[in-house]
């Protein structure tokens, strides 16, 4: 298995700038996971889907970030407009069961907003 | 709100010394366990699952325990080797939702 696959792995855009960032989790994987590290806060939950429903967005910072995930194999996490202070790393995870048992992270996206 | 603490956060050891890494988390309802490594502009690789029924689990020169009740649980490194270093990351999860990380020790083997 490819593993977690995110794209891009590198994005620089300037402020107000909307971003897009993708997932394909593990195959057969039915939870998948947003989160964001920076130096100050380190590792975050953003957003959690279950079954590809939303469960847990508490962590999604404001209204200018969303999150979808419209089939098992695909998520995007947009960010519109985007700021300085999004600059950080996005990691996606996925796992298996109900509830999930160990996360598999892939490889992240590292987004700076100038 | 869970709460996720790793001592120390930095850490130099000479080759071949055993060592421990220690995570402390605040509400004991969790579970399950997991210990990552992360290696500098890389993501996190998994290194050990701990269940909330579980005691430890073991992986080659790896060890972590679970002592739920006083919210514990510790890693250790035997015959540790320069390619250990990396940060290691402890990280809880109650269940039906996300991981809650520590901030990570960041370990450096020295040659």
């Amino acid at each position: 298995d490819a593993g977690v696959i995110q794209s891009p792995r590198h994005e620089v855009t300037e402020m107000g700038q909307e971003v897009t960032l993708r997932c394909k989790p593990i195959s057969g994987h039915n939870s998948l996971f947003w989160y964001r590290q920076t130096m100050m806060r380190g590792l975050e939950l953003l957003i959690y889907f279950n079954n590809n429903v939303p469960i847990d967005d508490s962590g999604m910072p404001e209204d200018r970030f969303s999150a979808k995930m419209p089939n098992a194999s695909f998520s995007t996490l947009k960010i519109q407009p985007s700021e300085p202070r999004d600059s950080a790393v996005y990691f996606c995870a996925s796992s298996l069961g109900d509830p999930p048992v160990e996360q598999f992270f892939g490889p992240g996206t590292r987004l700076t907003v100038l | 709100k869970q709460e996720v603490t790793q001592i120390p956060a930095a850490l130099s050891v000479p080759e071949g010394e055993n060592l421990v890494l220690n995570c402390s988390f605040t509400d004991s309802a969790i579970y399950n366990l997991q210990w990552f490594r992360q290696d500098p502009g890389k993501g996190l690789t998994s290194l050990l699952l701990i269940q909330s029924s579980q005691r430890e689990q073991t992986s080659g020169r790896l060890n972590a325990s679970l002592d739920k009740s006083s919210g514990r649980s510790t890693l250790y490194i035997a015959a540790s080797q320069p390619g250990d270093s990396a940060t290691y990351l402890c990280a809880v999860s109650r269940g039906a939702d996300g991981l809650t990380f520590g901030k990570g020790t960041h370990l450096i083997i020295q040659p």
